[in-house]
This record gives C-alpha cells, sequence and structure tokens, in this order.
C-alpha cells in the first residue's frame, strides 16, 4: 500500500514553545490529508481535514490558532502546535488518501509529543 | 455516519481463526464498513471494507449480514503480530472526505 510518513517520531518540548509536525506522503500525491490526536488508551479523535492549496477545515473544539496547519504541496502537511503546554503532550497521528484508491486512508507512524 | 458497537476485547489462540464482530444497526444504504487496526504507538492500518458482499484479501475476510446491520471480520490464522486494536468504521464513501470517525475498537489478544 501507499506510504505516509511522519517527522520527527519523537518530541520533547518546554511549556510555550512552538513545535511543527511534518507529514508527507511519499509515493503519491495526497490532495487531503487529516491529523489526528490519540491520547493515552484513548481513540483517535480527527482534529482537521487539510486540503493542498486551501485552508484546513477543524473539527468542532480544535482552536485554528493553536494547531496551524500548512498544505504547500501535493505530499507535505504540516502541523504546528503553538504555544505549547502540557496538556498538549499526545500522539500526533496524519493520514492521507492516495487519488487512486480513494476509499483507504493510508496513515502514518504517529508523533509523540511531550510538553515539559 | 451511523455508529458501531464492538466487543472490548478479545483473546484468540495464535495459529486459529479470530473472528472479531461489529454491530452497525443504524447503518444506511450507502454507507460502508470499514476495518482498521492500529497495533500499539503505531499509526492504524487499513484493513478491507465493504458494502453488501462478503470480500477477502490478502489480510482478512470480511462477512456482511443480509440485512447489514452487523458484519465480522475474520482473520484466518491469527498470528502475535495481529495484536492490536480493531476499529469498525461505517462511512458513506459518497462525500468527498470520507472522515474517519474511530471508536473504541476490539482489542484483540492472540496468545502463544
Amino acid at each position: 500500500g501507499a506510504v505516509v510518513s511522519q517527522h520527527p517520531s519523537r518530541v520533547i518540548c518546554k511549556s510555550g514553545t512552538s513545535v511543527k509536525i511534518e507529514c508527507r506522503s511519499l509515493d503519491f500525491q495526497a490532495t487531503t490529508m487529516f491529523w489526528y490526536r490519540q491520547f493515552p488508551k484513548k481513540s483517535l479523535m480527527l482534529m482537521a481535514t487539510s486540503n493542498e492549496g486551501s485552508k484546513a477545515t477543524y473539527e468542532q473544539g480544535v482552536e485554528k490558532d493553536k494547531f496551524l496547519i500548512n498544505h504547500a504541496s501535493l505530499t507535505l502537511s504540516t502541523l504546528t502546535v503553538t504555544s505549547a503546554h502540557p496538556e498538549d503532550s499526545s500522539f500526533y497521528i496524519c493520514s492521507a488518501r492516495d487519488p487512486r484508491t480513494p476509499a483507504e486512508q493510508y496513515f502514518g507512524p504517529g508523533t509523540r509529543l511531550t510538553v515539559t | 455516519d451511523a455508529k458501531t458497537t464492538q466487543p472490548t476485547s478479545m483473546d484468540c489462540a495464535e495459529g486459529r481463526a479470530a473472528n472479531l464482530p461489529c454491530n452497525h444497526s443504524t447503518i444506511s444504504g450507502n454507507e460502508y464498513v470499514y476495518w482498521y487496526r492500529q497495533i500499539h504507538s503505531q499509526g492504524p492500518q487499513y484493513i478491507i471494507h465493504g458494502l453488501k458482499n462478503n470480500e477477502t484479501n490478502e489480510m482478512a475476510s470480511l462477512i456482511i449480514t443480509e440485512d447489514r446491520k452487523s458484519s465480522t471480520l475474520i482473520l484466518p490464522h491469527a498470528t502475535l503480530r495481529d495484536t492490536a486494536v480493531y476499529y469498525c468504521i461505517v462511512l458513506s464513501s459518497g462525500g468527498s472526505n470520507y472522515k474517519l470517525t474511530f471508536g473504541k475498537g476490539t482489542l484483540l489478544t492472540v496468545n502463544p
């Protein structure tokens, strides 16, 4: 199946700083990517839908000014957690749809963010 | 999207078939049944999906009841690496977003 990568896999940052997470589709072009957050022992929660060349669509309750999403190319979407706080510590996962198999979503390996 | 109900956890012996049930009694006519799984600390992985007919691929089989109110994911010969949380999701593929809503899933533990 298609491959999606994320970078970094783990990051530790201090409270108040910003962190950028990258999501790349390696062997296909993705017009739509999705960002999820997962707290320990909980299920994935969709944060936003990232559309190439346009603004992201955020789910209810997700602050768009805190979680900045940029989808500047067909193979890259970035999520920036601004002014991070300890409660933002979580597992962040992206996914992408391959237009060749639109019914399937391919997930990245996730990024573990720890805010101290 | 319709909601699904899955058992919280299941156990299976290595080498045996694992049958994971899912109830989706409010599924509508244009909604597909999708299965994904998530191995600990990894991103989810697509397994299979179907609308009405039973489906089979290299990973699993999906059996959907005639009234489409429930389905069963079958892993024919479970291995230790199949230990994961399995998510059953119903989704309309008529929309452009294909937004997945993950429930709590079933933790399948494959025992040696």
